[in-house]
Formats: structure tokens, C-alpha cells, sequence
């Protein structure tokens, strides 16, 4: 059965330093692996995905990055964090290319930017 | 452009009524439609999807949804509800013609059923 990880679970950094949440997923190839952050709230915003190794399309500009180095991992990464980084981050994957497929998340890593 | 809004913020109900949580959509063409519930702190577990076929379609956890092309929705309803169905609910929308990948979500909405 297919299964997605996602470390830390929770992360309190300053505002300034660096950032590198990791996402892998089992039992599946060729993902379509997907970032997401939600803010205090409710809404999802979508930061990048991707369809392939080294794809990786960014969906809003920022002061985050992404990274695809091997077919089933997903790194985002920031330079120097800011408060407004702060949030609750997803990755998700799905298959397939025709859009039916539904979405799995992984458990979520909470970050606290001080 | 697609679209998905959910037009309440929260749905309170109490235990063992129907509930029903709203969801419109907007899409060029044909929709792909979904549903997925957030419990505190954890990640997004899919509920239900309409693809093609049936206007009703069953999920997991005795939810269903029905799809309304006329009226452009895809409300998820519970015959009976259950305390433990207290969560986030999300609507999402994929536009067959716009693209494969990137689904565009609603805002969520928060039931809460009461004992």
C-alpha cells in the first residue's frame, strides 16, 4: 500500500534562518507530488508541484524553493525564513496525468516562525 | 478558470440529524469533483470524488454527494450525523479542459455536531 511521510512534525525556527521540510512517498511511481501551506484558518495555497524528477513548477512567487532530486522525494527549502512562512505545510501525491485521481496527504509539518 | 466556493464557514448539527455542507463550482468545461475532511493537525483524507456516471456518488464514512450540473454543485450530505464527524471539510474542482495536475480547493468548512 502506498504511504507518504513528511518530517519534522512540528518546527520552531527565527525568523532568518534556513528551511528544508522533507515528503516521501512508498508504494508508488512516477507521483505527481505536490506542496501545499495552510495558514491560521482554513484555506490551502498551493506552493509548487510536480510531475517529474527535477520538474517542479511554483505556483506562487516567494522566498521558497523546491526540490525533486529522486522520483518518490519532495524537499522544500527556504534561504532565510519570515514570519509569514509560518503555517501548517502539506505534501500530497497523486497519479496519473487526466486529473481524475484524487489526492493523498501526508501528516503535515507544523512550523513557527519567531 | 476553475473555481470552488464554499459558501459556509460552519455547519452545526446535532447528533443522528442529516447534515448537509455546500459546495458551488465554476469550470470551462466538465468538472472533476472531490471532497476530502481535515481532522486538528493532521493532513487531508479524500472522501469522495464525481467523475463521470451516477449524479449520486458514495464514500467512505456513510458520506455521500450529489452532483448537480444545473446548478453547478456538489453539496456532501450524511443521513445520520456522529459526534466524530466534527472536522474540516474541503470542496475541490478540477477543469478537465484547463489541465490534469493542479486542483483549486475551497475555503473548507467546519462541522460541528453536537451531542
Amino acid at each position: 500500500s502506498q504511504t507518504i511521510h513528511q518530517w519534522p512534525a512540528t518546527l520552531v525556527q527565527p525568523v532568518g534562518s534556513p528551511l528544508s521540510l522533507e515528503c516521501t512517498v512508498e508504494g508508488t511511481s512516477n507521483p505527481n507530488l505536490y506542496w501545499y501551506r495552510q495558514a491560521a484558518g482554513r484555506g490551502l495555497q498551493l506552493l509548487f508541484y510536480s510531475v517529474g524528477i527535477g520538474q517542479i513548477s511554483s505556483e506562487v512567487p516567494q522566498n521558497l524553493s523546491a526540490s525533486r532530486p529522486q522520483d518518490r522525494q519532495f524537499i522544500l527549502s527556504s534561504k532565510k525564513l519570515l514570519l509569514s512562512d509560518s503555517g501548517f505545510y502539506l505534501c500530497a501525491w497523486s497519479v496519473g496525468s487526466g486529473g481524475a485521481n484524487e489526492q493523498f496527504f501526508g501528516p503535515g509539518t507544523r512550523l513557527t516562525v519567531l | 478558470a476553475q473555481s470552488v466556493a464554499q459558501p459556509e464557514d460552519q455547519v452545526n448539527v446535532a447528533e443522528g440529524n442529516p447534515l448537509t455542507v455546500k459546495c458551488t463550482y465554476s469550470v470551462s468545461g466538465n468538472p472533476y469533483l472531490f471532497w476530502y475532511v481535515q481532522y486538528p493537525n493532521r493532513g487531508l483524507q479524500f472522501l469522495l470524488k464525481y467523475i463521470t456516471g451516477d449524479n449520486l456518488v458514495k464514500g467512505s464514512y456513510g458520506f455521500e454527494a450529489e452532483f448537480n450540473k444545473s446548478q453547478t454543485s456538489f453539496h456532501l450530505k450524511k443521513p445520520s450525523a456522529l459526534v466524530s464527524d466534527s472536522a474540516l471539510y474541503f470542496c475541490a474542482v478540477r477543469d478537465i479542459m484547463r489541465g490534469s495536475y493542479i486542483p483549486t480547493f475551497g475555503r473548507g468548512t467546519s462541522l460541528i455536531v453536537h451531542p
